[in-house]
């Protein structure tokens, strides 16, 4: 069964890029579904920011489109999110996930906090 | 971009009751492309219903999804121990962005 796993820095400055990678494991990127990642600040609810298929194609919620980009690298069975120009409401628990639009394998999280 | 509420906010009931919980669409939802996810503290959520009403993989039979178009409903026959957590909806049938309602906390009364 798939499985995937974020991991990245948990503390990124203000005004500077969160990136995280997700391993991708049990599996392929290739299984033909949309690659996903959420994020729930602290003590908040689910935000979806965006997917990306295997072929390149990408969605992105409209709120977050100008500061996202989920990238995919094949070859290491693993897919990014970059987001630029953080500030403190970016401070939040990513997770990443494998979805057919709703979302049926998450990983386990992981929590980036925004702070100089 | 559809925005889903969901009511109540908060559910208190005892062990071995039913649990009815809501989640309304600003729109309706192209081809009832509506899940429902399970969130205990501290984990990440878990999928327990998707396309209204098919149950996931694993998923216990007391769970139940119903609805349709803007109105749809988590069923929960009878409470377990372990069934108190949050509980959050989520629409995927609209292009995206896949939007999720702000969640039912379930709690021991």
């Amino acid at each position: 069964q798939v499985q995937v796993q974020e991991s990245g820095p948990g503390l990124v400055k203000p005004s500077g890029t969160l990136s995280l990678t997700c391993s991708v494991s049990g599996g392929s990127l290739s299984s033909g579904n949309w690659w996903s990642w959420i994020r729930q600040p602290p003590g908040k609810g689910l935000e979806w920011i965006g997917r990306i298929y295997l072929s390149g194609s990408t969605n992105y919620n409209p709120s977050l489109k100008s500061r996202v980009t989920i990238s995919l690298d094949k070859s290491k069975n693993q897919f990014y999110l970059n987001l630029n120009s953080v500030t403190a409401a970016d401070t939040a628990v990513y997770y990443c996930a494998n979805s057919r639009g709703y979302i049926y394998t998450w990983g386990q999280g992981t929590l980036v906090t925004v702070s100089s | 971009e559809i925005v889903l509420t969901q009511s109540p906010g908060t559910l208190s009931l005892s062990p071995g009751e039913r649990a009815t919980l809501s989640c309304r669409a600003s729109q309706s939802v192209s081809s009832n492309y509506l899940a429902w996810y399970q969130q205990k503290p501290g984990q990440a959520p878990r999928l327990l219903i998707y396309g209204a009403s098919s149950r996931a993989t694993g998923i216990p039979d007391r769970f139940s999804g119903s609805g349709s178009g803007t109105d749809f409903t988590l069923t929960i026959s009878r409470l377990e121990p372990e069934d108190f957590a949050v509980y959050y909806c989520q629409q995927y049938g609209s292009s995206p962005p896949f939007t999720f309602g702000p969640g039912t906390k379930v709690d021991i009364k």
